[in-house]
């Protein structure tokens, strides 16, 4: 079946850790997402890739990093240098025809991170 | 900055009945529009995609409709299940850089 996977569903990390959340799809997909969804709030983008080897902010890009090594891959790290690092994380793709269009974008199961 | 709102944050009715969720946005330079569900917990399931060239899109029960110019969308639910209670999420389009999203209706549908 193709889709996204991410793992692990649930993480928990003490406070001052790094933590890497791993996003796999096999959809053949060019571009792929970074949202975080805090209760009462809206997804809100941390990072995008449109192709491998480059990647770009989104809103709320500070305290996290990512690298695009691979087309089916997109690991994120929670760094120690964000503030609130507790939220649900979930990890997109979509096809990218290089036009600046937007594609239908598809979802992954998402990640829960718990920093104590 | 794109800006999206959706009205109402909450709805409960009675199974059957049609319903519609409203999804509003402030900048109308958008290639298309997405409608997901989410389930408790778990991530977005792709409902209906319009296209900024399109007024509307089907998909079973649902019907969603796109007005561009004044930055509005709509999703109708048809004849309302139980199963249909989820949170409903819209997310104009602008670019290859990802969507921007609403909070969100929360549906309750009572048996």
């Amino acid at each position: 079946d193709g889709g996204i996977t991410q793992s692990p569903k649930y993480l928990f990390r003490k406070e001052g850790q790094n933590v890497t959340l791993s996003c796999e799809q096999n959809l053949n997909h060019d571009a792929m997402y970074w949202y975080r969804q805090d209760p009462g709030q809206g997804l809100r983008l941390i990072y995008y890739s449109q192709i491998v080897n480059d990647f770009q902010k989104g809103d709320i890009a500070e305290g996290y990093s990512v690298s695009r090594e691979k087309k089916e891959s997109f690991p994120l790290t929670v760094t120690s240098a964000q503030k609130n690092p507790t939220a649900f994380y979930l990890c997109a793709s979509s096809p990218f025809s290089g036009t600046g269009r937007q594609y239908e974008q598809y979802f992954g199961p998402g990640t829960r991170l718990t920093v104590t | 900055k794109q800006e999206v709102t959706q009205i109402p944050a909450a709805l409960s009715v009675p199974e059957g009945e049609n319903l519609v969720l409203n999804c509003s946005f402030t900048d109308s330079a958008i290639y298309n529009l997405q409608w997901f569900r989410q389930d408790p917990g778990k991530g977005l399931t792709s409902l209906l995609l319009i296209q900024s060239s399109q007024r509307e899109q089907t998909s079973g029960r649902l019907n969603a409709s796109l007005d561009k110019s004044s930055g509005r969308s709509t999703l109708y639910i048809a004849a309302s299940q139980p199963g249909d209670s989820a949170t409903y999420l819209c997310a104009p389009g602008g670019g290859a850089d990802g969507l921007t999203f609403g909070k969100g209706t929360h549906l309750i549908i009572q048996p």
